[in-house]
This record gives C-alpha cells, sequence and structure tokens, in this order.
C-alpha cells in the first residue's frame, strides 16, 4: 500500500521537553511538507523540503527543526523554543509535476 | 488580507440540496488551484484540482475565474456524507511547489 505515515497518532509531551514527529512516505515523492493547523485555522507551513539532504524554511519555522537524510523521511522535531507546541502537526509529500500534496493522517500533539 | 479566503460558514443545507461556495486570492501570479475536503479531526484529502476550463467530477464541478482571482465549488444532490470542511488551495508553481491554504468552509448536511 502506498501512502504516507505519522507517527504516534497523540503525543502528550511536558513544556520544555523537545520531542520528534515522524513521517515516512513510499510514493517516492521528492518533495515533502509539515504543516500546523490549531483549532479553526488553516494549514501553516512549517518546513519543506524538496530534495535528499537540503531543507527550507516555511512560514513558522522557528522553534522546529527537520531533517532530511532519506527520501523516505522526514522528521520534525518540536524544541522547547516553541511557544505554543500544541497543535495538529500534518506531513504532506508531493511529485511536484503535478504540484497537488498528500497528507499523512497527522499527530496531534499536547504539550502541559 | 489573507492569501486565500474563504466564508467558513457553517453552510447548512438539506440532503438533496445544492450548495456551492467560493474562495478568492490575492496572488495573481497562483498557478494551480485546488480543492481539498477534511472531516473532522483527520488530514485534509484532495478533492479535485481545478481548471481554467472548468472541471466536473460526479455532483462537483469546480469554476477558475482568473480575471475575478476566484474559485467556486457547486455541490449537488449534496448527501450527508459531504459534511464536511472544504479548504481551497492555491499553488504559485514557485520553485518548492508550496501550496497556500484557505481557512476552510464547513459544510453541514442535514436529513
Amino acid at each position: 500500500d502506498g501512502g504516507i505515515t505519522q507517527s504516534p497518532k497523540y503525543l502528550f509531551r511536558k513544556e520544555g521537553q523537545n520531542v520528534t514527529l515522524s513521517c515516512e512516505q513510499n510514493l517516492n515523492h521528492d518533495a515533502m511538507y509539515w504543516y500546523r493547523q490549531d483549532p479553526g485555522q488553516g494549514l501553516r507551513l512549517i518546513y519543506y523540503s524538496q530534495i535528499v539532504n537540503d531543507f527550507q524554511k516555511g512560514d513558522i519555522a522557528e522553534g522546529y527543526s527537520v531533517s532530511r537524510e532519506k527520501k523516505e523521511s522526514f522528521p520534525l522535531t518540536v524544541t522547547s523554543a516553541q511557544k505554543n507546541p500544541t497543535a495538529f502537526y500534518l506531513c504532506a509529500s508531493s511529485s511536484g509535476h503535478p504540484n497537488e500534496q498528500y497528507f499523512g493522517p497527522g499527530t496531534r500533539l499536547t504539550v502541559t | 488580507r489573507k492569501e486565500v479566503e474563504q466564508d467558513p460558514g457553517p453552510f447548512n443545507v438539506p440532503e438533496g440540496a445544492t450548495v456551492a461556495f467560493n474562495c478568492t486570492y490575492s496572488n495573481s501570479a497562483s498557478q494551480s488551484f485546488f480543492w481539498y475536503r477534511q472531516d473532522c479531526r483527520k488530514e485534509p484529502k484532495l478533492l479535485m484540482s481545478v481548471y481554467s476550463s472548468g472541471n466536473e467530477d460526479g455532483r462537483f464541478t469546480a469554476q477558475l475565474n482568473r480575471a475575478s482571482q476566484y474559485i467556486s465549488l457547486l455541490i449537488r444532490d449534496s448527501k450527508l456524507s459531504d459534511s464536511a470542511t472544504y479548504l481551497c488551495v492555491v499553488g504559485l508553481g514557485n520553485a518548492g511547489n508550496m501550496l497556500t491554504f484557505g481557512g476552510g468552509t464547513r459544510l453541514m448536511v442535514k436529513p
């Protein structure tokens, strides 16, 4: 089955802890993206990567970090510097042509 | 001004009704256009791409008006299962192939 997986589905952390969210795809897509969605709001881009070993900041990168060591994987670390980390985090991938993006099921992070 | 604007709704319609959503975008250089559907607490799923000539997929019709910078989605013969949030999405076709998402329009279809 081709698709995008994210784990875990729910994650709870204490303030001050870093946490890493997993995103894996087997669609052979070059581009991958991380978004966050807050209740009642649209998706905001955190980071994106068009190719292995390269990534770019999106609109709200502060307090987050990523890596792209393999084509299939694009993990996101939410650091303690992120002021409001509680949100729904969505990973997406795209072949680029056409540029539709396909989403994983998301990780709901709660930090208390 | 938001880059992609949608009426948040909710639109409450009876089963069988026809409902239309509009969306406006601010960047005239936008090159790709989509409608996504998002169910409560789930990920967005691509509903359809929107082409300049307009396109139809079953009960769903999408239109693009580049001159006025708006996109529409028409749903005919609404089903209970159409209840969801519909996201208008616009791409610049830039190097990152990034997409900009509207805040979504919530549709509730009632029996």
